[in-house]
C-alpha cells in the first residue's frame, strides 16, 4: 500500500544500546523528516533530508544519526541510547509544499 | 530563528460553540503558517495552510484562520464544534515550506 510506514512501533531497549528507526515512504517524496514529540514541548525536528545523500540537522540533533541512501528510506539511529530520549518518534514525508504525511510513530523507551 | 507560540495547552468547549484556538508566531522573514492536527495514537495531518495571497485561509473539516501580519498571529477557528473535532492541534512556521517548526500544541476538548 502506498503510503509511510514506521517500524518498530514500538520498542523497549536499555541506556546504552543502539536503536535504529525505519521510516519507508512510497510517494518518491523529496523531502523527509524526523520529529519527536515530548510532553509540553510539541513536535522537535531532529533530522531532515531533501534528498538522497543530503542530510541536515534540526532543532535537536545530538545522540542521533541518519543516512539516506534511497530516496524511500530515511532510518534514524541512537548510537547509545539514554534515558531523555524516551520518546514517540515521528517520521514525515513532503514535496515541500508543507504539506507534510506523517507516519503512525514510533514509541521508544529507554530504561 | 522563527518560532510558534501556541496560547493555551488546553481548550475545552460544549459541542456547538465556538472554537477558538491561538498562535503568534515569531519570524524574520515573510512566513509560511500551518494548523495540523493530531487524533490519539496518530500521525499528525494538515488542516490548512497559508503561503501567499488571501490572509483567510479554509481548511478541512470547517476550520479556518486568518493570517494577521500586524499582529503576528494566526488563529484557528471553527464556528460550532463536534464531538468529532477533540484532538491535538499543531501551529507550525517555516521560512520557505521545506522545514517546518511547530508549537507546543493545544489539545481541545468538546463536551456534549
Amino acid at each position: 500500500d502506498a503510503g509511510i510506514t514506521q517500524s518498530p512501533r514500538y520498542k523497549i531497549t536499555e541506556t546504552g544500546r543502539q536503536v535504529t528507526l525505519m521510516c519507508h515512504q512510497t510517494w518518491s517524496h523529496s523531502y523527509m523528516f524526523w520529529y519527536r514529540q515530548d510532553l509540553g514541548h510539541g513536535l522537535r525536528l531532529i533530522y531532515y533530508s531533501a534528498a538522497a545523500d543530503i542530510t541536515d540537522k534540526g532543532e535537536v540533533p545530538d545522540g542521533y544519526v541518519v543516512s539516506r541512501s534511497k530516496t524511500e528510506n530515511f532510518p534514524l539511529t541512537l548510537e547509545s541510547a539514554t534515558r531523555s530520549q524516551t520518546s514517540v518518534y515521528f517520521c514525515a514525508s513532503s514535496e515541500g509544499e508543507g504539506e507534510l504525511f506523517f507516519g503512525e510513530g514510533s514509541r521508544l523507551t529507554v530504561l | 530563528a522563527q518560532s510558534v507560540t501556541q496560547l493555551g495547552s488546553h481548550v475545552s468547549v460544549s459541542e456547538g460553540a465556538l472554537v477558538l484556538l491561538r498562535c503568534n508566531y515569531s519570524s524574520s522573514v515573510p512566513p509560511y503558517l500551518f494548523w495540523y492536527v493530531q487524533y490519539p495514537n496518530q500521525g499528525l495531518q494538515l488542516l490548512l495552510k497559508y503561503t501567499t495571497g488571501a490572509t483567510l485561509v479554509k481548511g478541512i473539516n470547517g476550520f479556518e484562520a486568518e493570517f494577521k501580519k500586524s499582529e503576528t498571529s494566526f488563529h484557528l477557528t471553527k464556528p460550532s464544534a463536534h464531538m468529532s473535532d477533540a484532538a491535538e492541534y499543531f501551529c507550525a512556521v517555516s521560512p520557505n515550506t521545506d522545514k517546518l517548526i511547530f508549537g507546543t500544541g493545544t489539545r481541545l476538548q468538546v463536551f456534549p
